[in-house]
């Protein structure tokens, strides 16, 4: 079974601009959650996606969305991007809304300049 | 606010002996515990996870629970080079998310 797969594996973009990410779930699973890693604060939440609700939200401003498709499919998007905002950027899906078994992605390193 | 502590290390074992890496929780209610693996540059792996008190052997791997003390561990019997990476525990949050601690980077020397 194919993994949790994750596009662009990295981005270079410019302060103001905006970025999106995609994500495709292993097959049969159908929540999605997205976290952001950096070396000082860790892995933090975003959101998580079930059934093409969003369910979830971390402590992000509002710059930070996403959506999910009817195929379990994801994106985020960010939206005039600041320095602070690289990062890796990690999906990972679980089978249900009430599983906790989460399964990472590659990532999507971004860089802003 | 739901936190997760880990000695950060580095934690240097020899090859073939056991490394035990620490975990403690601030929610009592949590009921789901999780370890993943994470070598550099890459993105973290599910390696162990548990659900009750006592000890759940995977392999080289153990996971131990105590949920009176809030606590969670993982002993890496017969450590490897290739053992060689940042350990993260994890817990579920509130949010159907799951709570990571900053991990815990393990050295294991030939």
């Amino acid at each position: 079974k194919a993994g949790v797969t994750q596009t662009p594996r990295y981005l270079i973009k410019t302060r103001g601009q905006q970025v999106t990410l995609s994500c495709s779930p292993i097959s049969g699973h159908r929540s999605v959650s997205w976290y952001q890693q950096t070396p000082g604060q860790g892995l933090q939440f975003l959101f998580e996606y079930f059934s093409e609700t969003q369910r979830n939200k971390g402590n992000f401003p509002g710059r930070f969305s996403g959506r999910q498709f009817s195929n379990s499919r994801s994106e985020m998007n960010v939206s005039t991007l600041e320095l602070g905002d690289s990062a890796l950027y990690l999906c990972a899906s679980s089978l249900d809304q009430v599983s906790y078994e989460q399964y990472f992605g590659p990532g999507t390193r971004l860089t802003v300049t | 606010q739901k936190e997760v502590e880990q000695n950060s290390g580095p934690l240097s074992v020899p090859e073939g002996a056991i490394a035990s890496l620490n975990c403690t929780y601030s929610d009592r209610g949590s009921q789901s515990f999780f370890w993943y693996r994470q070598y550099s540059g890459k993105s973290p792996e599910l390696i162990m996870f548990i659900y009750s008190n006592g000890d759940k052997e995977d392999g080289r791997f153990t996971a131990q629970l105590n949920k009176a003390s809030q606590y969670v561990s993982l002993l890496i019997r017969d450590s490897q080079p290739s053992d060689s990476a940042t350990y993260l525990c994890a817990f579920e949050g509130s949010q159907g998310n799951l709570i990571f601690g900053k991990g815990t980077k393990l050295s294991v020397k030939p």
